[in-house]
């Protein structure tokens, strides 16, 4: 069946180094990865997505790397800032099933001043 | 003003009683979505609709039900509230045209069940 899961549920980082969060999924059939942020209170935002025939996609700060030997996924955030404090959430999507996005249970990050 | 507006934001209610959460967007997007989240397992599709004359089953469907009014507006019922209903539920609304399909998120609606 389908899941996608973190290997770690919290992730401690100290101001201003790189922050690598991973995810581990088992859909191989997967046509996009996409990671969400939710602050606290808030309902998550998107961040970035990497369609499946990639292996990198860089925006803002922020890296997705694809793995797809290995069915890893992970989401690098450069010169971590206080703002990136939040819950992040990995998801996979399939557009033969209906487009719907599977969440995986998502890794607190916490930053250290 | 909030692109995704959820209402109530919180809700303290009794077993067997009937709650309804209603969602209106103002993105203009044809495809809906509710979301339960629990700690610990992430963010579940409960049901979702793709236009209005379209409802369709998530992953937890079971004690709920819904209702896609118009275009802008989704609303979720627990037609007999139960206790491990207590949850956070979002909404979220994406644009058909857009491949990658990305989720807009209310702010969420904190339901307690008593």
């Amino acid at each position: 069946g389908e899941s996608v899961g973190l290997h770690l549920p919290t992730l401690s980082v100290q101001e201003g180094d790189n922050s690598i969060i991973n995810c581990a999924y088992s859909n191989s059939a997967s046509d996009y990865f996409i990671w969400y942020k939710q602050e606290s209170g808030k309902g998550p935002q998107f961040i970035i997505d990497i369609r499946s025939n990639m292996d990198k996609r860089q925006g803002q700060r922020v890296t997705v790397l694809l793995n797809k030997t290995v069915k890893h996924l992970s989401l690098q955030i450069a010169a971590t800032q206080p703002g990136d404090s939040a819950v992040y959430f990995c998801a996979e999507k399939l557009i033969s099933s209906a487009s719907k996005i599977i969440f995986g249970s998502g890794t607190r990050l916490s930053i250290r001043p | 003003d909030a692109d995704v507006t959820q209402t109530p934001r919180n809700r303290i209610t009794k077993t067997g009683k009937r709650i309804m959460l209603e969602c209106s967007q103002t993105k203009g997007h044809d495809r809906m979505y509710w979301y339960r989240q629990d700690p610990g397992l992430g963010l579940r599709l409960i049901y979702y609709s793709f236009d209005v004359k379209d409802i369709n089953k998530g992953e937890i469907s079971d004690g709920y039900s819904v209702s896609r009014q118009a275009q802008a507006k989704f609303s979720l019922s627990l037609e007999s509230a139960i206790p491990n209903q207590t949850a956070l539920y979002f909404c979220a609304t994406s644009d058909s045209r857009t491949v990658a399909g990305e989720l807009f998120f209310g702010e969420g609606s904190r339901l307690t069940v008593l």
